[in-house]
């Protein structure tokens, strides 16, 4: 059974630090891994989708990469900003059912 | 292109009562999925569809039935509420790659 660990639960920075978001998993064959934040009371919004295939994916101020023998991806926010916290997950889907696993979030506060 | 959309957006039930939450996409996806959401747990999936007239158990399905009847909602029923059963649930639905999520129904059984 696919298991998905975000470390840190949750994180504090100042503003204008670039910083990194961890998420591991613990089966190797994944299809996809994709990257959502959800703000206070919110539902999920699609932040980066990586392909078991690639290695990393840029938009903005994000970049995500995935490196899938050892189980690993990781969020880079550059010059993070106050509108930047919220609470930020991953999700790893399968190869064959389509079903996703998602991490319990890292939670980020960027102060001004 | 409304994406998305959950209906109600707030529910409270008292144990033993029924309810459907409705979701609906306008994005023609096949998938569909039903989550809860809980302190501490995380997302956890309840059901799900692969297209019109297909549901299938996910990781949490007791307690909760579902329907496809058309391909763009997918509906999550609860026959006799619980306590236990005091979430937040999201629906959503994906491309062959990517996931979209529904704002949410916050539920609480009294």
């Amino acid at each position: 059974k696919q298991e998905v660990t975000q470390i840190p639960a949750a994180l504090s920075v100042p503003e204008g630090e670039n910083l990194v978001l961890n998420c591991s998993f613990t089966d190797s064959a994944i299809y996809n891994l994709q990257w959502f934040r959800q703000d206070p009371g919110k539902g999920l919004t699609s932040l980066l989708l990586i392909q078991s295939s690639q290695r990393e994916q840029t938009s903005g101020r994000l970049n995500a990469s995935l490196d899938k023998s050892s189980g690993r991806s990781t969020l880079y926010i550059a010059a993070s900003q106050p509108g930047d916290s919220a609470t930020y997950l991953c999700a790893v889907r399968d190869t064959n059912a389509g079903k996703s696993t998602f991490g319990d979030g890292t939670t980020l506060t960027v102060k001004p | 292109n409304a994406g998305v959309t959950q209906t109600p957006k707030f529910r409270v039930l008292k144990t033993g009562q029924s309810m459907t939450l409705l979701c609906a996409q306008d994005m023609n996806h096949e998938y569909m999925y039903w989550y809860r959401q809980d302190p501490g747990m995380g997302l956890r999936l309840i059901h799900y569809s692969v297209g019109e007239g297909t549901t299938a158990k996910g990781e949490v399905p007791d307690g909760y039935n579902v329907s496809r009847l058309k391909k763009q909602n997918f509906l999550l029923g609860l026959e006799s509420a619980a306590p236990s059963q005091t979430s937040v649930y999201f629906c959503a639905s994906r491309t062959a790659y990517e996931q979209y999520f529904g704002p949410g129904t916050r539920l609480t059984v009294t």
